[in-house]
């Protein structure tokens, strides 16, 4: 299985809204990833888990709240999002090794608009 | 600062050959990849190169000279499904990948 899910696939929310983006990956990997990924611009890293630990925070606004409940699953936690985080969100997940290929698998992402 | 340089976009012919390049300067190396990336999905991994030269693997390989900071991915017998955005990305030795902006490529019958 060489396969990273994510859901919803779609997700329209208000500014006030709370809602929550999944990940799951069954590969064994202990290295997963949260990206954002504007129309012709190449994916943004935003987190980065490493053993369920948060390793990489690229300094993201904290209305963007990840957390990592065991070393399959990543979960994206929104709330009061501004129109302009609307975009498609990657979650990856890579094995996590020091050295070596370690290449990042990704998921088909969520398509989120916010109104 | 971190730079990665590709054209932002080729065409070319179903059944030629096509070399996309990339140049990167980063403050530090730790391997280089290139993915693919359709319209509206998820990228997918093509290759890594690490080590100066040549990967091959099918129809697509890629090359590495880090000394002077530049790989190119080499696609041959191109197909229509080759259409795509092609990007490059250099690993840094804190492991974040740092993307270039992609080469959409158009491949015409």
């Amino acid at each position: 299985d060489t396969e990273v899910t994510q859901t919803p696939k779609h997700l329209v929310m208000g500014m006030t809204n709370k809602k929550s983006l999944k990940c799951e990956q069954h590969m064994g990997h202990r290295a997963m990833y949260w990206y954002k990924q504007k129309a012709k611009k190449p994916p943004e890293l935003m987190f980065v888990y490493s053993y369920e630990k948060l390793s990489i925070n690229e300094s993201v606004p904290s209305r963007f709240s990840p957390e990592c409940p065991n070393s399959s699953l990543l979960n994206l936690h929104l709330h009061a999002l501004q129109p302009e985080d609307s975009a498609l969100y990657l979650c990856a997940s890579s094995q996590g090794v020091r050295a070596g290929l370690d290449e990042q698998y990704f998921g088909p992402g969520t398509r989120l608009t916010v109104t | 600062g971190q730079n990665i340089d590709q054209p932002t976009e080729m065409t070319a012919t179903e059944g030629a050959i096509v070399q996309i390049n990339c140049t990167y300067q980063t403050s530090g190396f730790n391997g280089l990849f290139w993915y693919q990336q359709h319209a509206g999905e998820a990228p997918t991994f093509l290759s890594y190169n690490v080590l100066d030269g040549l990967e091959e693997k099918g129809r697509f390989s890629s090359f590495l000279s880090r000394s002077k900071g530049y790989s190119y991915l080499l696609l041959k017998e191109l197909q229509m499904k080759d259409s795509a955005s092609y990007l490059c990305a250099v690993r840094l030795p804190n492991r974040k990948l740092i993307w270039g902006l992609g080469t959409s490529l158009a491949v015409n019958p």
